[in-house]
């Protein structure tokens, strides 16, 4: 069974740097894996922030960016806002017609 | 603009059916592939089933194989999600989502909850 894992929770400074990762149990994530990543916060269906693992959706401020760091895809948000305070989810193209979301990253800006 | 409205959730029994639909507007809703992802109540996403424009081909979270269908009519530009057998772990909020650049989910829909309970 194919797991995306992403941490469960972390916290960042006001203004501060915030990687946040993704990864697959059954090895390493790629481009062709097509990473995007989606903000949700409590009430709101998700606003979509990054496709095509580093390209940013129409909106999005370029403090948001995406890329691959060793074996996982990574959303990393450069001088963080309060209201960058939200839940964090990456899905995977794990296999044709198969997508596959993590678990969530619930992000704390304090 | 670009919009998705989902419909015809609600309390169902165990074992019961319901199905929910998605109208489309803003786009070309007969070319564009479609997802329905869900949330459980306090938990993360799930992705459930996707059509492409034609329904020539739909694939399934096994999760949901064989008790869910997921249809479309292109001249009412609307998608549908099909439920039977329902359990109580499908209880959540079902979100349609168009199939975008890269893979991805966007736009999506305000969502529908679905609530399976005796």
């Amino acid at each position: 069974q194919t797991v995306v894992t992403q941490e469960p929770s972390f916290s960042v400074s006001p203004g501060g740097t915030v990687t946040l990762t993704c990864g697959l149990n059954s090895g390493s994530v790629s481009t062709s894996h097509q990473p995007s990543w989606y903000q949700q916060t409590p009430g709101q269906p998700p606003r979509t922030l990054m496709y095509s693992t580093n390209t940013r959706s129409s909106g999005v401020p370029d403090r948001f960016s995406g890329s691959i760091l060793g074996n996982k895809a990574a959303l990393t948000i450069t001088g963080a806002q309060a209201d960058d305070e939200s839940d964090y989810y990456c899905v995977l193209y794990v296999a044709t017609g198969i997508w596959v979301f993590g678990g969530g990253t619930k992000l704390t800006v304090l | 603009q670009v919009q998705l409205v989902e419909s015809g959730g609600g309390v169902v029994q165990p074992g019961g059916s319901l199905r929910l639909s998605c109208a489309a507007s803003g786009f070309i809703f007969s070319t564009s592939g479609m997802h329905w992802v869900r949330q459980a109540p306090g938990k993360g996403l799930e992705w459930v089933t996707f059509t492409r424009y034609d329904e020539s081909h739909k694939w399934y979270a096994d999760s949901v194989k064989g008790r869910f269908t997921i249809s479309r009519d292109n001249s009412k530009n609307t998608l549908y999600l099909q439920m039977n057998s329902l359990r109580p772990e499908d209880t959540a909020i079902y979100y349609c989502a168009k199939m975008s650049s890269g893979q991805s989910f966007d736009p999506w829909g305000q969502g529908t909850l679905v609530t399976v309970s005796s």
